[in-house]
């Protein structure tokens, strides 16, 4: 089965502009995550999807972030103003059922920003 | 406040040897747990899942235990080749309400070196 696509693979911009990453989950995928992923650590959720519905986003910048999955399938995540501190690898996962469920739960390859 | 802990950070082994790693988690009640394997520039990659009664599973040369007692975990990596250097994670589920709320180590990363 495809897996779960991302893109861009890399962007670089400067501080104060906007950037957004996008995802395509697996076919069938309910649930839908963004995390970030800062040098040297592990993935921080920011933002869970159930189809086109918000389960968690205790931990998204709501001031800068947003996320949204109108059509409950593919998602973008966007940053607007960027900040220095936002540079690491945003990656997108999904699965059949909630995480902490033993269903597929699969990453996708992340895009990595450099904020300049 | 539930916790992975993983160590050692880094590892640097030479190529065919074994090496271990570990995962303590204060992570309760518990579910399952998980560790993945992340290459640089990539996305993580499931290598095993073990629920409270399951203390060993394995996948190829990877071989991981589980003691929900002591609240350890280990994966094992036996004739390490070069495709091994990657960094490995831990991740935790607990179960009831919470069981959204994965809980993930900041991994060790691993250097096999020919």
């Amino acid at each position: 089965e495809a897996g779960v696509a991302q893109s861009p693979r890399y962007k670089i911009i400067e501080k104060r502009q906007s950037v957004a990453f996008w995802c395509n989950p697996i076919s069938g995928h309910a649930t839908l995550y963004w995390y970030q992923q800062i040098l040297g650590q592990g993935p921080k959720l920011l933002i869970q999807f159930q189809n086109n519905g918000v389960v968690d986003d205790s931990q998204l910048p709501k001031d800068r972030f947003s996320a949204e999955r109108l059509k409950g399938v593919d998602s973008t995540l966007k940053i607007q103003p960027a900040k220095l501190e936002d540079s690491a690898v945003y990656l997108c996962a999904s699965s059949l059922a909630g995480r902490g469920q033993l269903n597929g739960y699969t990453f996708g390859s992340g895009t990595r920003l450099t904020v300049v | 406040k539930n916790q992975v802990e993983q160590s050692p950070q880094s590892l640097i082994i030479l190529e065919g040897k074994n090496c271990t790693l570990q995962c303590n988690y204060t992570v309760s009640p518990f579910s399952n747990l998980r560790w993945y394997k992340q290459d640089t520039g990539r996305g993580p990659v499931s290598l095993t899942i073990m629920t409270f009664s399951e203390n060993t599973k394995s996948n190829g040369r990877y071989t991981a235990t589980l003691d929900a007692d002591t609240k350890q975990s280990s994966l094992h990596i036996t004739a390490s080749q070069l495709s091994d250097s990657a960094s490995y994670i831990c991740v935790v589920s607990p179960s009831g309400a919470g069981s959204y709320q994965l809980t993930f180590g900041k991994g060790t990363k691993l250097s096999v070196i020919p």
